[in-house]
């Protein structure tokens, strides 16, 4: 059972707005920042969010936000090449290591 | 630009140990930054592993601490992974990134090394 929450599965049309949530509690989310990677077909991780920051090179129809022990990712205007898995990430001070969510599977229509 | 990259035997036989080269290019090991290693067993979700602190003692997953063991050389700017006891469990693609201290977030992954543990 992973320490943060994100739905099994997310779908949405090309051109459409999506939202993926990873929920966690005080010891993770409420007090780090989130990271969200993306893997398409199990190839390496991407690093295409982290809180509300976008890396270099990551489109801005990606935006990050967080809520309290709540962190969504959200993808504006959805283009088929953003279907993968999504998993988001943090540090918990209570486990001491990095936590991460069991992924969120977006199969874009 | 920051490139990693693992290395190691793509076959460990049941009880043997497993050892994981990660080559750093384009950064130092020593650059304040901290680096990772993770894996993803066949199909199921990414998991990490320890992380190694330049100047202190690496983190580990608790539930493997006491068959894993992440180390640096400065050297040659590499880190590496050594898992003990290695059984079917252990059977994963095994990945190396660097992880931004201030909030523990991965910000470059190497592309990956299957580990397959058979006899």
């Amino acid at each position: 059972q992973s320490a943060l929450t994100q739905e099994a599965s997310v779908s949405g049309t090309v051109g459409q707005k999506v939202t993926l949530s990873c929920t966690g509690n005080r010891s993770n989310i409420g007090n780090y920042e989130v990271g969200w990677y993306q893997q398409i077909s199990h190839g390496t991780p991407k690093t295409v969010m982290v809180g509300n920051s976008l890396p270099s090179g990551i489109p801005d129809r990606f935006s990050g936000s967080k809520s309290g022990t709540t962190a969504s990712l959200t993808i504006s205007g959805l283009q088929p090449e953003d279907e993968a898995t999504y998993y988001c990430s943090t540090w918990d001070y209570i486990v001491i290591g990095v936590v991460f969510g069991g992924g969120t599977k977006l199969t874009v229509l | 630009q920051l490139h990693l990259q693992e290395s190691g035997p793509g076959l460990v036989k049941p009880s043997e140990t497993l050892s994981l080269i990660c080559s750093v290019d384009g950064s130092s090991i020593n650059s304040g930054s901290y680096w990772g290693w993770f894996r993803q067993p066949p199909g199921k979700g990414l998991e990490w592993l320890g992380n190694l602190y330049p100047g202190g003692s690496p983190y580990y997953i608790s539930s493997l601490q006491s068959r894993v063991t992440i180390s640096g050389d400065t050297s040659k700017n590499q880190f590496s992974l050594r898992m003990i006891s290695v059984t079917a469990a252990d059977t994963a693609v095994y990945y190396c990134a660097r992880v931004q201290p201030a909030d523990y977030y991965m910000d470059v992954w190497g592309k990956g090394t299957t580990v397959t543990v058979s006899s």
